[in-house]
């Protein structure tokens, strides 16, 4: 069975433009959920899907959004990009809701802003 | 709130020595308790987990780890260390109800492993 996969692996932006990352979970898993690693501030969650709802978010400005399709592929988009938000972005999926669920995590897209 | 602290932010061991990571968490009820180890340019791979019962788990590749409620800790632990275990490792703790399947991470311990 094939893993978590993210698109792409690496992005070079310049400030203010905006730019989407894609996800694609496993098969059958119905959950996705997006975190940002930052040597500063570590993992951090971002959101979480399931079902195409968003279930739940994290302590981020409304420039960082993302959406889920009815294949439970996700992507998520960050809009007037900041140097901070140079980062690695981690998706995960999981078979479901509840936090016993196993998440497997693809291996990230590397976002530089310039 | 959850939180987790990972005192630890490098360690240096030699081939073949023991291993322990430190881990302790905050939070409210029984937490669900994670370990991750990633390796460069690569993402999170689940070691082991703890959501309740025994509180010594074993997981994936030698590694174990022991839950002590009494003081808010969940150590990793390798009796043997082999130079491919040099990566970076997280302890994670997992809100402990329905629908919430977000992480709160440690600040992570590099490990180093010398021949």
């Amino acid at each position: 069975k094939a893993g978590v996969t993210q698109t792409p692996r690496y992005l070079i932006k310049t400030r203010g433009q905006q730019v989407t990352l894609s996800c694609s979970p496993i098969s059958g898993h119905r959950s996705v959920s997006w975190y940002q690693q930052t040597p500063g501030q570590g993992l951090q969650f971002l959101f979480e899907y399931f079902s195409e709802t968003q279930r739940n978010k994290g302590n981020f400005p409304g420039r960082f959004s993302g959406r889920q399709f009815s294949n439970s592929r996700s992507e998520m988009n960050v809009s007037t990009l900041e140097l901070g938000d140079s980062a690695l972005y981690l998706c995960a999926s999981s078979l479901g809701l509840g936090g016993y669920n196993e998440q497997f995590f693809g291996p990230g897209t590397r976002l530089t802003v310039l | 709130a959850q939180s987790v602290t990972q005192p630890d932010i490098h360690i240096t061991v030699s081939e073949g020595a023991s291993l322990e990571l430190r881990c302790n968490y905050s939070y409210g009820a029984t937490p669900y308790l994670f370990w991750y180890v990633q390796s460069p340019g690569q993402g999170l791979q689940l070691l082991l987990k703890y959501f309740s019962g025994d509180t010594l788990v074993q997981g994936i590749k030698g590694f174990e780890a022991e839950f002590k409620r009494s003081q808010s800790s969940f150590n990793l632990r390798k009796p043997s260390v082999h130079w491919s275990d040099a990566a970076e490792y997280f302890c994670a703790v997992g809100a402990a109800q329905t629908g919430a399947n977000n992480l709160f991470f440690g600040t992570g311990t590099r490990l180093t492993v010398i021949p």
